[in-house]
């Protein structure tokens, strides 16, 4: 079975643009959820979506947005960047959002340059 | 708040020598406790996840134990290709899982 595929792997924008970063979750599972890792504050929950409802959000501004789409892929957006932004941004599934404590498993991750 | 803290930062092992790593946690009503293997680059890659105190998991040179306040992550005998980042995490409240910061393992041949 094919694992989480993320796209692009890497990337490069200035300032001010925005970027899109897609996640094709594991065939089967419906929860699809996206974590920022820098060096200095490890790895940071974003969204988690599950049948294409956000059903929980973590601390960051509302410049950082995403969506799941009725096939359970998920994509996230980043408008007005900032250097701040630079990051491995990792994406992961799981079969099911019922009950936190279900095993999640990691893509290989996108890395964001903001110059 | 639910919090993970993990120690060391950074380990450093001959090949093996035998230690262990720690995570310690603060949840209310623990739902799992996982641990996942990160190479640099990569996205991390899951090792096991304990559930109850008591319980004990192992693969391969890897061993993982829990207690009601914190896991250990025991490697025996480690070679220079365990060498990675391991990174712990519980479920928390309104988040998938709470990540700590990571133990950074070296085995030098």
């Amino acid at each position: 079975k094919a694992g989480v595929t993320q796209t692009p792997r890497y990337l490069i924008k200035t300032r001010g643009q925005q970027v899109t970063l897609s996640c094709s979750p594991i065939s089967g599972h419906r929860s699809v959820s996206w974590y920022q890792q820098t060096p200095g504050q490890g790895l940071q929950f974003l969204f988690e979506y599950f049948s294409e409802t956000q059903r929980n959000k973590g601390n960051f501004p509302g410049r950082f947005s995403g969506r799941q789409f009725s096939n359970s892929r998920s994509e996230m957006n980043v408008s007005t960047l900032e250097l701040g932004d630079s990051a491995l941004y990792l994406c992961a599934s799981s079969t099911t959002q019922d009950v936190h404590g279900e095993t999640q498993y990691f893509g290989p991750g996108t890395r964001l340059l903001v110059l | 708040e639910d919090q993970v803290t993990q120690s060391p930062e950074a380990l450093r092992l001959q090949e093996g020598e035998s230690s262990s790593l720690n995570c310690s946690y603060t949840v209310s009503g623990l739902r799992g406790l996982f641990w996942y293997r990160q190479d640099p680059g990569k996205g991390p890659e899951f090792l096991f996840t304990l559930y109850s105190a008591g319980e004990e998991k192992e693969k391969e040179r890897l061993k993982a134990t829990l207690t009601k306040k914190e896991s250990f992550l025991h490697i025996t005998a480690p070679k220079p290709e365990d060498s990675a980042t391991y990174l712990c995490a519980v479920p928390g409240g309104n988040t998938p899982l709470v990540f700590g910061k990571g133990t950074r393992l070296s085995v030098i041949a």
